[in-house]
């Protein structure tokens, strides 16, 4: 069974270019979330989607930032304009989670994409 | 709030000898935890998980963990480490609003030969 995919793996690009990042999660699973991983910071949750509803984006840096989840099986996170300091791996990660009911449904991470802007 | 410290950056074992990997926790009621492990350029896979059944929590690859609400500490233990130990290791909490989890700053695992 195909675990999270992501893509591009490797992107690097130039200041001020739009970046778009894809994920497609554990068919089945619900609940899927975006984390970015830097030396300095660690690793950070951006924005956590259930049944492909955003729950919180309090972690999303700034408005240069956005997701999307258009269906259950797609999620894309967006940088516009892009800037040096957003250079980071990013990982998706999926799960099954049902509200309510105290489940602690363990996160299946995809490889990350490194991402580089100069 | 959820929140996890991992008392060492890096560790140094040496092959066929114990692992310690330490980690506190912070929470105002009985949290759920986790370990994480990262290998270079890899993704994040669980080893174990504490759901407040047993204490003791065996994980993947003779890892096991030992919730201790009297010291709030949450150590990553492994009787003998391998080479293909060396990696990552991430203790995680889990948040009570929501499912999402904050991470430590992880530890790294040397293994010599």
């Amino acid at each position: 069974d195909a675990g999270v995919i992501q893509s591009p793996r490797h992107e690097v690009t130039e200041m001020g270019q739009e970046v778009t990042l894809r994920c497609k999660p554990i068919s089945g699973h619900n609940s899927l979330f975006w984390y970015r991983q830097t030396m300095m910071r660690g690793l950070e949750l951006l924005i956590y989607f259930n049944n492909n509803v955003p729950i919180d984006d309090s972690g999303m840096p700034e408005d240069r930032f956005s997701a999307k989840m258009p269906n259950a099986s797609f999620s894309t996170l967006k940088i516009q304009p892009s800037e040096p300091r957003d250079s980071a791996v990013y990982f998706c990660a999926s799960s099954l989670e049902v509200w309510g009911t105290g489940n602690t449904g363990e996160l299946f991470f995809g490889e990350g994409s490194r991402l580089t802007v100069l | 709030a959820q929140s996890v410290t991992q008392l060492d950056s890096h560790v140094s074992v040496s092959e066929g000898t114990p692992v310690l990997l330490r980690c506190n926790y912070s929470s105002s009621y009985s949290p759920s935890l986790f370990w994480y492990v990262q290998h270079p350029n890899k993704g994040l896979q669980l080893l174990l998980k504490y759901t407040s059944a047993a204490t003791l929590v065996k994980g993947i690859n003779g890892f096991e963990a030992e919730f201790k609400k009297s010291e709030t500490s949450f150590h990553l233990t492994k009787p003998s480490a391998h080479m293909s130990d060396a990696a990552e290791y991430f203790c995680v909490v889990r948040r009570n609003s929501g499912y999402a989890l904050n991470f430590g700053k992880g530890t790294s695992l040397l293994v010599t030969p």
